[in-house]
């Protein structure tokens, strides 16, 4: 079975510094969808970025990027340049076929 | 475009009560999902249809049964509600040819 793992349940960073966030999964299949989602305190969930992962580019998207360890399943999420918007839980989501596997969650808090 | 509709936002029921929350969307979507998410945790697929008339368990279906009759709605029902129920409860669709999922505001459930 498909397992997604987040070990850091909270984070801190100061306002304008970089984070990183930690997601590893579990899977013997070779073609499949990496996901972070974001949740604010609003509770909608917001897709931050995605990783196909046939490709082995990291995706980028503005201050977010990924860096993408197939061999080591290991999927992380940085954030540059952190703004005190960025204050959310994100979630690892992992995606093969029809389905959707989350973690558990990182719970990251922006220090001004 | 409304996007993801849940209805209702918030819900008390009684042990062994039963109700159905509402989920539509608007995009023509063929893909439909149902998560719960308990505190702290990250979200749990239920069921999720990959089109009309379509439907299949996800990792914790027990105690609920959906029904798939129009692409617009995908319609969750718990009979016989127990304390174990109470979470939030989002719904998301996706087109079938892209990666993205669009949530719903979700639905916070409470089973006294």
């Amino acid at each position: 079975a498909q397992t997604v793992t987040q070990s850091q349940p909270e984070m801190s960073v100061q306002e304008a510094e970089t984070v990183t966030l930690s997601c590893t999964y579990d899977t013997s299949e070779s073609d499949y969808y990496l996901f972070w989602y974001k949740q604010p305190p609003s509770r909608q969930m917001i897709l931050v970025i995605r990783q196909e992962a046939y490709k082995q580019q990291n995706a980028t998207e503005n201050r977010f990027s990924v860096n993408f360890q197939k061999a080591a399943k290991s999927f992380s999420l940085k954030i540059s340049d952190s703004q005190l918007g960025d204050a959310a839980m994100y979630f690892c989501a992992y995606r093969r076929r029809d389905k959707i596997i989350f973690g558990k969650g990182t719970r990251l808090h922006i220090l001004p | 475009n409304a996007g993801v509709t849940q209805t209702p936002k918030f819900r008390i029921l009684k042990i062994g009560q039963s109700m159905t929350l509402q989920c539509a969307q608007d995009m023509n979507h063929n893909y439909m999902y149902w998560y719960r998410q308990d505190p702290g945790m990250g979200l749990k697929l239920i069921y999720y249809s990959v089109g009309a008339g379509i439907t299949d368990k996800g990792e914790v279906p027990n105690g609920y049964n959906v029904s798939r009759s129009t692409t617009e709605d995908f319609p969750l029902r718990l009979e016989l509600a127990a304390p174990s129920q109470t979470s939030v409860y989002f719904c998301a669709s996706r087109e079938t040819a892209t990666y993205e999922q669009y949530f719903g505001p979700g639905t916070r459930l409470t089973v006294t």
